[in-house]
């Protein structure tokens, strides 16, 4: 298996442009993670989905982001407009949803380094 | 809400020799897993070692070995016989036991390894 994967590695914009970035989960996994690593505030979870449906956005830090997953092997996170203090590595993660105790792990992606200028 | 500490922002050690990484942890809950994850600077996510809160014995993974102290909310990652490819970002992470979850990270220990 290829693992997940994202594009691209590296994203430099302009303050106000708008940026895509993309995740396909590993093949068979119903549960994707938007992660955000900043200096600041670390690892933090921005929306997961289940069988693409959202679960929790809650860590959506404003309107300006947007994430869909329009099918079971492909997921979009979009910053419109994109401002430099969302200027982060941004990681998608997938794993097989197992009810109740069973241990399933998260696979992480490469993730994306967004510059936003 | 749960929240996961670690407060050696950076660590240092020599090759062969040994290191512990500090991290706790807060939860109202009684079942939870807690992980360390390893970031080399290629940024890839890589799980080192997990351990379920219901069980009292320690993880272990090769060199890697956790002391999980679960009264004290604690969770620390030694790392024996140190080695160069060691040298990475160590973030502890929590995780709900029960059905799947998000992971809620500490905010990472620099681990260098000098020769």
């Amino acid at each position: 298996d290829a693992g997940v994967i994202q594009s691209p590695r590296h994203e430099v914009t302009e303050m106000g442009q708008e940026v895509t970035l993309r995740c396909k989960p590993i093949s068979g996994h119903d549960y994707l993670f938007w992660y955000r690593q900043t200096m600041m505030r670390g690892l933090e979870l921005l929306i997961y989905f289940n069988n693409n449906v959202p679960i929790d956005d809650s860590g959506m830090p404003e309107d300006r982001f947007s994430a869909k997953m329009p099918n079971a092997s492909f997921s979009t996170l979009k910053i419109q407009p994109s401002e430099p203090r969302d200027s982060a590595v941004y990681f998608c993660a997938s794993s097989l949803g197992l009810a109740g105790y069973a241990y399933n792990e998260q696979f992480f992606g490469p993730g994306t380094r967004l510059t936003v200028l | 809400a749960q929240t996961v500490t670690q407060s050696q922002p950076e660590m240092s050690v020599q090759e062969a020799e040994t290191v512990t990484l500090s991290c706790t942890y807060d939860t109202s809950e009684s079942d939870y897993y807690l992980f360390w994850y390893k970031q080399p600077p290629s940024r890839q996510m890589i799980l080192v070692i997990r351990q379920e809160a219901y069980k009292q014995q320690n993880a272990t993974e090769n060199r890697f070995s956790v002391n999980f102290q679960k009264a004290a909310k604690s969770f620390s990652l030694k790392i024996s016989d140190s080695q160069l490819g060691d040298a990475a970002m160590y973030f502890c992470a929590y995780r709900r036991l029960y059905n799947t979850d998000k992971l809620i990270f500490g905010t990472g220990t620099r681990l260098q390894v000098f020769p």
